[in-house]
């Protein structure tokens, strides 16, 4: 089966600093085109960054040189890497793939989400 | 720059049909959009891609109450036979070289 599966949420103070993780099964981080998406309490849904099988990055604007998106392949997970953490991103964290990399950048699976909390 | 549209809310009656309407900004009328659901206190689930010429590509498992079609620069997503489970929020979503990009969401109730 295709799966995602976030950890590495919780409670972290204002300035702080968490890194997430995306395990995969089904199918390799490396050749599949990964996002990382929030959803803020009672709100829609954010891209946040993408990253290409060939291993471009791609961020939004509102994390752009705070968060680092990444991979290990030999582990087949995907990260985010987040500094400099605001009360504004306080949300729950999904990962999402793409449906055909490279052509298709519909979400076609995504994980259960991770909570990530930032207290002031 | 690409904004996609939606209404905030929709409503209809248990057993009933509803178009729900994503709309592309101007020059990006050839884009696909994808629709995803999010049923209360769960995760997205994708329903469908939607091509500019109307032709879908369903996810795995989403039943035939659900289809999907185009006109210039709206897409749209009708759910028939509406059931208690169809409440939730609809997500529209599109994406291109190095972004990707929600709606604001539709949240339908079924009444």
């Amino acid at each position: 089966d295709v799966q995602l599966v976030e950890s590495g949420g919780g409670l972290v103070q204002s300035g702080g600093s968490l890194r997430l993780s995306c395990v995969a099964s089904g199918f390799s981080v490396g050749t599949n085109y990964l996002s990382w998406v929030r959803q803020a309490p009672g709100k829609g849904l954010e891209w946040l960054s993408v990253i290409y099988a060939g291993g471009s990055t791609y961020y939004a604007d509102s994390v752009k040189d705070r968060f680092t998106i990444s991979r290990d392949n030999s582990k087949n997970t995907l990260y985010l890497q987040m500094n400099s953490l605001r009360g504004e991103d306080t949300a729950v964290y999904f990962c999402a793939r793409d449906r055909l990399s490279g052509s298709d950048g519909a979400f076609a699976v995504w994980g259960q989400g991770t909570m990530v909390i930032v207290s002031s | 720059q690409l904004v996609v549209t939606q209404s905030p809310s929709a409503s209809a009656s248990l057993g009933a049909s509803v178009k729900l309407t994503c709309t592309l900004t101007s020059g990006h009328t050839a884009f696909a959009i994808a629709w995803h659901q999010q049923q209360p206190e769960k995760g997205p689930r994708y329903l469908m891609k939607v091509n500019s010429d109307g032709s879908h590509i369903k996810g795995d498992g989403i039943p035939d109450r659900f289809s999907g079609s185009s006109s210039g620069a709206e897409r749209y997503l009708t759910i028939s036979s509406l059931q208690s489970e169809d409440d939730a929020d609809y997500y529209c979503q599109t994406w291109g070289t190095g972004f990707r990009v929600f709606g604001g969401g539709t949240k339908l109730t079924v009444l």
